[in-house]
């Protein structure tokens, strides 16, 4: 079946940090990656998708690399913010998994950003 | 209003009570989803409906019965809950099923059982 495995958090950063966030999966087929944010007091929403090898999804300052030698897709921001204060969950979409397209999520990593 | 709404946002519960949580989406989707997102746990998606006909139920307890009228509203009628039940409850739609993996999610309602 199809599993999604990230870093366990929290993850504590002072603004302006480097970030990264591990995402590795298990797929059937041949997925499409998402990461998804969620700030307190919301619900998810989607941050970036990639959709085949190669692929760089990139939104706000976020980035991820589609890699299937590897399969991950690690999360990556240059330059953290305070307001980047969240829960990131990755999740993949594989159709090939008796034809359902509904994600499947990891259990989300949890980001401080201090000041 | 735009995107996905939820209400109530919280509600608090006895567990003889039966009470409604309401999500409209206005993006003009066609499939929408319930999720039951508990402190320390994976996010567990409970119902799917596509074109307002229930496609998924991933073994979800009968004391909560989803609702879909039409394509843009979703209910959960919920009934003698129990505490284990407390938690938010998130909804979501995406454009159609094979889109499923681009969801547009609501606030949540955070439910109380005591």
């Amino acid at each position: 079946g199809n599993s999604v495995t990230q870093m366990e958090g929290p993850v504590t950063l002072s603004e302006e940090a480097f970030l990264t966030i591990n995402c590795t999966y298990t797929a059937t087929g041949y997925p499409s990656l998402f990461w998804y944010v969620q700030y307190p007091g919301e619900g998810l929403q989607l941050l970036l998708k990639a959709t085949k090898a190669d692929d760089k999804g990139s939104n706000k300052g976020f980035e991820a690399t589609y890699r299937k030698e590897t399969t991950s897709f690690h999360l990556e921001k240059g330059s953290v913010q305070v307001s980047d204060s969240a829960v990131y969950f990755c999740a993949l979409s594989d159709p090939a998994s008796g034809g359902s397209y509904i994600p499947t999520f990891g259990r989300g990593t949890s980001l401080i950003v201090h000041p | 209003e735009t995107g996905v709404t939820q209400t109530p946002r919280h509600l608090v519960m006895g567990m003889t009570n039966k009470k409604s949580l309401k999500c409209e989406q206005h993006l003009g989707h066609n499939a929408m989803y319930w999720y039951k997102q508990s402190a320390k746990k994976p996010l567990e998606l409970m119902f799917v409906y596509s074109l307002e006909e229930r496609v998924e139920n991933n073994s979800v307890p009968s004391r909560f019965s989803p609702e879909c009228p039409n394509s843009s509203h979703l209910f959960l009628h919920l009934h003698t809950l129990q505490p284990e039940d407390s938690a938010l409850y998130l909804c979501a739609s995406s454009q159609d099923r094979a889109l499923a993996g681009e969801q547009f999610f609501g606030p949540g309602t955070r439910l109380t059982v005591l």
